[in-house]
């Protein structure tokens, strides 16, 4: 059974800095992983999509990489804004239908 | 853009009703997906969909079914409303190889 595994579970940073997100993953057999983001009270919004053959995928100040061989997924947020506080939330599309398994998500505070 | 549409974003109703939440796409997407989220809990898979007519239970399905009439859309029902429902859900959709796509969530609250 798949298990996604998100560390931190909570970050607070001031604004400007660069930071990683982690996700793990316990069955390497995924179609492709997610990365989401959801503000309070709202659904999720899709972000980065890296299929299973990908190494990365990069929008604007958003760089994500998977490591299938280690079960890992990192999202890379540079240079970061107030605005970019939100739950970060990752998750793979596995299993014999397709099923998406998320994490628990990371909450992330940028301060000014 | 993918569009996947619920019917309603706040919901109140009583114990004991027979609630329909309703979730449309747009894309043709094949899987359809309802999850619930509660704090500290998570996003839990409630039912999945793989085509029409098709339906898989997700880990917490005791309380609701679904139904897949046509493909652009997925019903979660709950059959009898209980306080220990109330709570977001979430609709997805997705095609065999990409990603998901979610609604704007229904926060159902049962009184």
């Amino acid at each position: 059974k798949q298990e996604v595994t998100q560390i931190p579970a909570a970050l607070s940073v001031p604004e400007g800095e660069n930071l990683v997100l982690n996700c793990s993953f316990t069955d390497s057999a995924i179609y492709n992983l997610q990365w989401f983001r959801q503000d309070p009270g709202k659904g999720l919004t899709s972000l980065l999509l890296i299929q299973s053959s990908q190494r990365e995928q990069t929008s604007g100040r958003l760089n994500a990489s998977l490591d299938k061989s280690s079960g890992r997924s990192t999202l890379y947020i540079a240079a970061s804004q107030p605005g970019d506080s939100a739950t970060y939330l990752c998750a793979a599309l596995s299993g014999g239908y397709n099923k998406l398994i998320f994490g628990a998500g990371t909450r992330l505070a940028v301060h000014p | 853009d993918v569009k996947v549409t619920q019917s309603s974003r706040y919901l109140v109703k009583r114990t004991g009703e027979k609630v329909f939440l309703e979730c449309v796409q747009d894309m043709d997407h094949e899987n359809m997906f309802w999850y619930r989220q509660d704090p500290g809990l998570g996003l839990r898979l409630i039912y999945f969909s793989y085509d029409v007519k098709m339906k898989e239970k997700g880990d917490i399905p005791e309380g609701y079914s679904v139904s897949r009439e046509k493909k652009e859309r997925f019903s979660l029902i709950l059959e009898s409303a209980s306080t220990n429902q109330t709570s977001m859900y979430l609709c997805a959709s997705s095609s065999w190889t990409g990603g998901g796509h979610f609604g704007d969530g229904t926060r159902l609250s049962i009184l």
